[in-house]
């Protein structure tokens, strides 16, 4: 039972931001947004979380709506070896079960 | 820079055959994760352990068990290999030392039951 939704895929131009929407209307209080990616033939790679308020690190930045039903993953400047499929997650925090729940995520790609 | 390695990146096995696979990672994590990847199903976790000789089931832990003997490995064992467990495995580990559900994960095994 899918917690979140994604567009299937998308397309950005190389050195342009890409903006991926995830909807997450029956997020919980104490879930956490995650974002994974997955390029192709790897193992998932942790990008960002959050939990309200918006979140930056090195690889890209996390903007949740006040009412948290939805975020946006930021990639403020694509490269070509940012093609994968992301995978947006909600998680609650704490509790010795942590499993992640990936759907199927958007597979972006980024043109030359 | 933290790493999880997994024993083989492809393995071809005959069905009924036991099947070993084997995850390792070097940063002290407690807990470690397996999971299976299909199309169209995304990943499902088979089982997780949360510390040396703890086990838990996942959503589909039948036809699967696994072993926790040291902290830094965790193996997935296939008692009788069947074809629908043909599948690409994802292993992955997290510390208990953050809340947050920082999951680092290897390059995956897969495998091909014939």
């Amino acid at each position: 039972d899918a917690k979140t939704t994604q567009p299937p895929s998308m397309d950005c131009a190389e050195g342009r931001a890409a903006n991926l929407p995830c909807n997450h209307s029956t997020i919980s209080g104490n879930e956490y947004v995650y974002w994974y990616r997955q390029i192709h033939s790897q193992g998932p790679q942790y990008i960002i979380h959050g939990l309200k308020n918006n979140e930056t690190n090195e690889m890209a930045s996390l903007i949740i709506t006040e009412d948290r039903k939805s975020s946006t993953l930021i990639l403020p400047h694509a490269t070509l070896r940012d093609t994968a499929v992301y995978y947006c997650i909600v998680s609650a925090r704490g509790g010795s079960n942590y499993k992640l729940t990936f759907g199927k995520g958007t597979l972006l790609t980024v043109n030359p | 820079d933290v790493k999880v390695t997994q024993s083989s990146r492809y393995l071809v096995k005959r069905t009924g055959e036991k099947v070993f696979l084997e995850c390792v990672q070097d940063m002290d994590h407690e807990n470690m994760f397996w999971y299976r990847q299909d199309p169209g199903l995304g990943l499902r976790l088979i089982y997780f352990s949360y510390d040396v000789k703890m086990k838990e089931k996942g959503d589909i832990p039948e036809g699967y068990s696994v072993s926790r003997e040291k902290k830094e490995r965790f193996s997935l064992i296939l008692e009788s290999a069947s074809t629908n467990q043909t599948s690409m495995y994802l292993c992955a580990s997290k510390t208990s030392g953050r809340a947050d559900n920082e999951q680092f994960f290897g390059p995956g095994t897969r495998l091909t039951v014939l």
